[in-house]
Order: C-alpha cells, then structure tokens, then sequence
C-alpha cells in the first residue's frame, strides 16, 4: 500500500533553515510527480511545490519562491523541502502528497514552528 | 491565483438526511487537455485529507456510493444522498487546473 512519511520538522528561530523529508513506498516512486502542501489554523491549505518523477519539473508558490527548494532523489525513494530563510508566517503542518493535479496520498504530515 | 469559494461552511446535519456542498472557483477549471482538476478530499480530526473524487465526479476507491461529484466550469457540487456518522469532519474542494493549485476554505460537517 502507499505510504508517505514525513520527517525533519520542528521548532526553529525566525530566518533559520529546515530540511523536509519524506519517504515513499508502496508505489513506484520515479513514475509519480510529488507535492508538499501545509496546513494552518491560518492559512488553511496551501500548496507549496510540486516536482515532476524525473525532478526536471518543478514550481513554487509565490509565498515560497527563492525560499524553499524541492528536491528528490528516486534512488532512495525521498521527496525533500529545503527551507531557507523561514518566517513565523511558515508556521505549519507539512504535508507531501503524491501526484500534482489529482493529489491522491497523503502523508501524516510533520509540524514546522518558527518562533523565537 | 484561483479563488475556491465553498459553502456552507458549516453544515448541521440529521442523519439520514441528505447534505450538499457548493465549491465555486474564479476562472473555469477546464484545462487546455479539456479535463476539469477539481478533487474533492474529506479530513477527520487528527488525521491528513483523503480524496474523494478526482476530475469532478471519478469516485475513489472506498468511497460509498451515496457521495457525488458533480459540477463543470467553475461550478461544482459535493452531495451525500444519507449522512452517516462517519462523515463528519471537513470538505475541501481542490483544484489543479490553474497553477498554483488551491484549495477551497474548508465545510465542517456535523451531526445535530
């Protein structure tokens, strides 16, 4: 069965770094494009990225462009988010979630806080 | 970027009654390949989203059949023809026809 877990949230101070992980299996992760998407009391749900199976295909939220980095690595099944330059506006769930247009899976998502 | 605009935001429901949720984007979600990105998930609390329906009205795998997508252009419906405890949580609408890809503000059913 599909499975996707994320790790490497956490607290962090405003204009740190932070770098997501997430874990696929279950599915033939190189056929797929992969999104990360968060959640906040906020903000409600917001896509942030997307990148295609082959990672030559990718694009960002306005809210996140020239932060935030998507990257993968299919050899190892790992969708990442590398996360620059955070704001307390980041403070969120973060999720990544399989396929782009027709998301379909979703991970248990892992907390990012930014806060001093 | 498209606005999804979803109401009720809040539905009471009896159940065995039947309930209905509007989702209306800001620009027509048909895409230049003439397919309609529009997903619909349900989110217990606690736990992540769970689709739906994807391309308006293509019903997932599990999903009983007294949930229905329907809807085309820039107007879409989510109905359950006899709620059942299990449905509560909240509805969101998403559509992945325009990027960035965005989601509706979320309904929260209830049982009265």
């Amino acid at each position: 069965q599909v499975q996707l877990v994320e790790s490497g949230g956490g607290l962090v101070h405003p204009g740190g770094s932070l770098r997501l992980s997430c874990a696929a299996s279950g599915f033939t992760f190189r056929d797929f494009y992969m999104t990360w998407i968060r959640q906040s009391p906020g903000k409600g749900l917001e896509v942030l990225s997307y990148i295609s199976g082959t990672g030559t295909i990718l694009d960002y939220a306005d809210s996140v462009k020239g932060r935030f980095t998507i990257s993968r690595d299919n050899a190892k099944n790992t969708l990442h988010l590398q996360m620059n330059s955070l704001r307390a506006e980041d403070t969120a769930l973060y999720y990544c979630a399989r396929a782009s247009r027709n998301i379909d899976y979703w991970g248990q998502g892992t907390q990012v806080t930014v806060s001093s | 970027d498209v606005v999804m605009t979803q109401s009720p935001l809040s539905l009471p429901v009896t159940l065995g009654q039947p309930a209905s949720i509007s989702c209306k984007s800001s620009r027509s979600l048909e895409y230049t390949d003439a397919k309609t990105y529009l997903n619909w998930f349900h989110q217990r609390p606690g736990q992540s989203p769970r689709r739906l329906f994807y391309k308006v009205s293509k019903r997932d795998s599990g999903v009983p059949d007294r949930f229905s997508g329907s809807g085309s252009g820039s107007d879409f419906t989510l109905n359950i023809s006899r709620v059942e405890a299990e449905d509560v949580g909240i509805y969101y609408c998403m559509q992945g026809s325009h990027w960035p890809y965005t989601f509706g503000q979320g309904t929260k059913l209830e049982i009265k």
